[in-house]
């Protein structure tokens, strides 16, 4: 996605291992960034989502950091299992008024068992 | 409520051919998109609507493609005529009350044109 950059393209990680994964944004007035997996042949979902008042938001195995200086937020899951195993894609805010979202080109992540 | 319904699931059409996809929302919803995902290009923000009016459709490729949205709960994604490279997975989405919400993705039409 354009303005959104997001890294690694793909992750493989042991079980129980940690993942993270991180996107850049370009526009400082961006304030919503949310996260969706996607499974194989199944449509994206929400996982989770920060806005900019906030550093850190957890739920559970998953959180998302957002760094504003630097332009970044990035998805921590811990203790991964193999269902965790999807594509992840970030996306944030984009235009004039930031009056569209844009999406990450997306990561794969491979949890071995 | 049902969740975001799109038809057809799958459609094969040879090139040339006008496709018509279709999307309800979920009822209340307020905000509508269309998206297209290939291996090339990823998700791809085509068009969204806001109160059945259209807001941003810089991501339409091409006057090949067109969207409406008569009512608060239906929409239809046109491409006329269709060629190969439009072979796609096309998903609409809805939120509630804000583009800065959660977007609830339909399962997604597997378009193929031949």
């Amino acid at each position: 996605g354009e303005n959104v950059e997001q890294h690694p393209s793909t992750l493989s990680v042991q079980e129980g291992d940690s993942a993270v994964i991180k996107c850049t944004y370009s526009d400082s007035a961006s304030n919503y960034f949310p996260w969706y997996k996607q499974e194989l042949g199944k449509r994206p979902q929400l996982i989770i989502d920060i806005r900019s008042n906030v550093g850190e938001k957890k739920d559970q195995r998953i959180a998302v950091t957002l760094n504003k200086t630097a332009k970044h937020f990035s998805l921590h899951i811990t203790e991964t299992q193999p269902e965790d195993s999807a594509v992840y894609f970030c996306a944030a805010p984009k235009g004039e008024y930031g009056n569209k979202l844009v999406f990450g080109a997306g990561t794969i992540l491979r949890v071995k068992s | 409520d049902a969740g975001v319904i799109q038809s057809p699931r799958h459609e094969v059409t040879e090139m040339g051919q006008e496709v018509t996809l279709r999307c309800k929302p979920i009822s209340g919803h307020d905000y509508l998109f269309w998206y297209r995902q290939t291996m090339m290009r990823g998700l791809e923000l085509l068009i969204y609507f806001n109160n059945n009016v259209p807001i941003d459709d810089s991501g339409m490729p091409e006057d090949r493609f067109s969207a409406k949205m008569p009512n608060a709960s239906f929409s239809t994604l046109k491409i006329q005529p269709s060629e190969p490279r439009d072979s796609a997975v096309y998903f609409c989405a809805s939120s509630l009350r804000s583009l800065y919400n959660e977007q609830f993705f339909g399962p997604g039409t597997r378009l193929t044109v031949l």
